[in-house]
Formats: structure tokens, sequence, C-alpha cells
């Protein structure tokens, strides 16, 4: 089955420690993005790979970090979470850009006290 | 930079009433534009979508959506609403870039 898939589904952590969310497409698609949802704005772009080792900033990058190693994967790192940073994430991927229809994962939710 | 706005966060109809969700965006040239529906607990998934040519667009589930470049527009409607709708309802745009810029987002309730 054509997927995306997203792990954890739920987080809840602290203040400043390391996490990472793994995502992770079985469709062999270029495009790659990860996005966070908040209450009245909607989805908003964090990060968004073109293709392996290439990987940009978009509408709020600040506090995460990207890695595209492989096609499939493309995790979202956040090296010292803070409160700020409870959203719900979503990954999505397309065949190679924003043009085409994004096929979204379940979401992962974080709580960071 | 490209803006997209949807009017009114909350919408409610009653079952099998017209659905009615509006949506403008900023660019002067004509975007891509993506409709996706968001059910509780799940991520979001393609509704219809307007590149070029036909202005009008089918999409799932009975929904359609028209293209209007002189209101800068791109309006969701469906003639009856179904209680199976109810869920939240993102209006997309792209332009030439990589990036999606999404509006806040519509939750559609459908009243028995």
């Amino acid at each position: 089955e054509a997927q995306v898939t997203q792990n954890p589904r739920y987080l809840i952590t602290v203040t400043g420690k390391k996490l990472t969310v793994t995502c992770s497409q079985n469709m062999n698609h270029e495009y790659m993005s990860w996005y966070r949802q908040d209450p009245g704005l909607g989805l908003r772009q964090i990060y968004y790979s073109m293709n392996v080792e290439v990987t940009d900033k978009g509408d709020v990058p600040e506090g995460y970090k990207v890695s595209r190693k492989e096609k499939r994967n493309f995790p979202l790192i956040l090296e010292s979470p803070s409160p700020n940073q409870t959203s719900l994430y979503f990954c999505a991927s397309s065949l190679s850009g924003t043009r085409e229809t994004q096929y979204f994962g379940p979401g992962t939710r974080l709580l960071v006290l | 930079a490209q803006s997209v706005t949807q009017l009114g966060s909350h919408v409610s109809v009653s079952e099998g009433a017209l659905v009615l969700l509006r949506c403008n965006y900023s660019s002067s040239v004509p975007p891509y534009l993506f409709w996706y529906v968001q059910y509780p607990n799940q991520g979001l998934q393609l509704l219809l979508k307007y590149t070029t040519g036909a202005t009008l667009v089918k999409g799932i589930n009975g929904f359609e959506a028209e293209f209007k470049k002189s209101e800068t527009s791109f309006h969701l409607t469906k003639p009856s609403a179904h209680m199976s709708d109810a869920a939240e309802y993102f209006c997309a745009a792209n332009n030439a870039g990589n990036m999606l810029t999404f509006g806040g987002g519509t939750r559609l309730m459908v009243k028995p």
C-alpha cells in the first residue's frame, strides 16, 4: 500500500531534550516536506527536499533541522525543543514538487513541557 | 509572497444544504490551487486541484471548485451536504517555487 508513515504518533518531552520524528514514503517520490499545523494558522511549511541531499527552508524553519540521506526517508530533528514547538506535525511527499498531489502522513502530535 | 485566505474558520450547514467554503489567493500570477480535506485524527487528502485549462474543477465526494482569476478566488462547493462531509478543509496555492502555502482552514459542521 502506497503510504507515508511517521513515528512516533504522539510525543511528550521536556524543553531542551533532542528528539527526532521520522518520516518514510514507499512511493519513490522525489519531493518531501514537513509542515506544522496550529489552530487558525493552517499548515506552515518547515523544510522541504527536492531530492537526496537537497533540502531547503520553508516559512518556519527556526529550531528545526532535516536531512535527506535516502530517497524514502526525511527525518525532522528538534535539537533543543521549546514549548512554542508544541504542535501537530505532518510529513508529505509528492512525485516531484508542489504542483502535484501531496500525500500526507498521519501526523505527529508533539507536546513540549 | 503568496498568501491564501479562507473566510470563515467555522461553517455550519444542515444536511442536504449547499456547502460553500471560500478561498482567495494573493498572487497576481495564477497559481496552482488545491483543496485538501482533513478528517479527525488523520492526515490531509486531496479533494481537487486546478492547474490550467477548465476553470470548473470536479473532485471527489461530489465537491467542485471554480477558479475565478478576476476575483482571485477558488471557492469550494457541494450541492448537498452529507454528515460524512464534516471535516476541516484547507485551500492551498503554489506559484513557480517549491513551496506550498495553505490557508488557515475551515471547519465544516453538518447538522442533521
